[in-house]
């Protein structure tokens, strides 16, 4: 069966420090992987989508980067946070070809700025 | 830009109650997607709707593609059923979810 796994699942980081999330996926070959981000108070916000190796494409400018080293495993990074970088970061996956494909989510990361 | 608008934002009912959902987008979609929210903030998704209605449980799922609208609904609701419930829409010709902010569901005993 395909699984995600995503983590840490909380995390509280200085103001300045460099930030690695990671995010894999199993049970499937070539999806396409997305990191998102909820703000206090505001809906979900793509951040980053992955339809392959290496292939990252951007949707909001900002001090994060992702990277896709693997099939399956997708990584977002800063070198040094903001304070508004405080947020809950959601990794998800969906398959790529199929035209009515559904998503299936990891179970989020809390990052807390101080 | 597929604008999302869900409503109520909050949303208090007592146990047993027939609750139901809004969500309302701008621009043609292949696909609306109705997500589960709970206070650790994992996210579970619920329904992948294209047309008509689906059925899990106690919860279904409506979409009427020409209004660009849909409804959740939970019947006979349970105070575990308390979390958010997220709206999120996949534009036709792309693969991006846009996500509605959210509707803050809780059920009292």
């Amino acid at each position: 069966s395909q699984t995600i796994h995503q983590w840490p699942a909380t995390l509280v980081q200085p103001v300045g420090s460099p930030l690695s999330l990671e995010c894999t996926v199993e049970g499937t070959s070539n999806p396409n992987l997305y990191w998102y981000r909820q703000a206090a108070g505001r809906g979900l916000q793509l951040l980053f989508y992955s339809v392959g190796i290496g292939q990252i494409s951007s949707e909001v400018p900002q001090n994060l980067s992702a990277s896709r080293p693997q099939d399956r495993q997708f990584i977002l990074s800063s070198k040094k946070l903001l304070l508004s970088d405080s947020g809950f970061y959601l990794c998800a996956w969906s398959v790529r070809v199929v035209p009515n494909y559904g998503y299936t989510f990891g179970s989020g990361t809390r990052l807390t700025v101080v | 830009k597929n604008e999302v608008e869900q409503s109520p934002q909050n949303l208090t009912a007592q146990e047993g109650e027939f609750i139901t959902i809004n969500c309302s987008y701008s621009v043609g979609i292949s696909a609306l997607h109705w997500l589960q929210q709970h206070p650790g903030g994992g996210i579970v998704s619920l329904f992948m709707l294209s047309s008509g209605k689906k059925k899990h449980g106690r919860l279904i799922a409506t979409i009427n593609i020409q209004e660009k609208h849909s409804s959740l609904h939970i019947t006979a609701s349970h105070p575990r059923d308390s979390a958010v419930y997220i709206c999120a829409v996949r534009t036709t010709g792309s693969y991006q979810l846009t996500f509605g902010k959210g509707t803050k569901l809780s059920v009292i005993p």
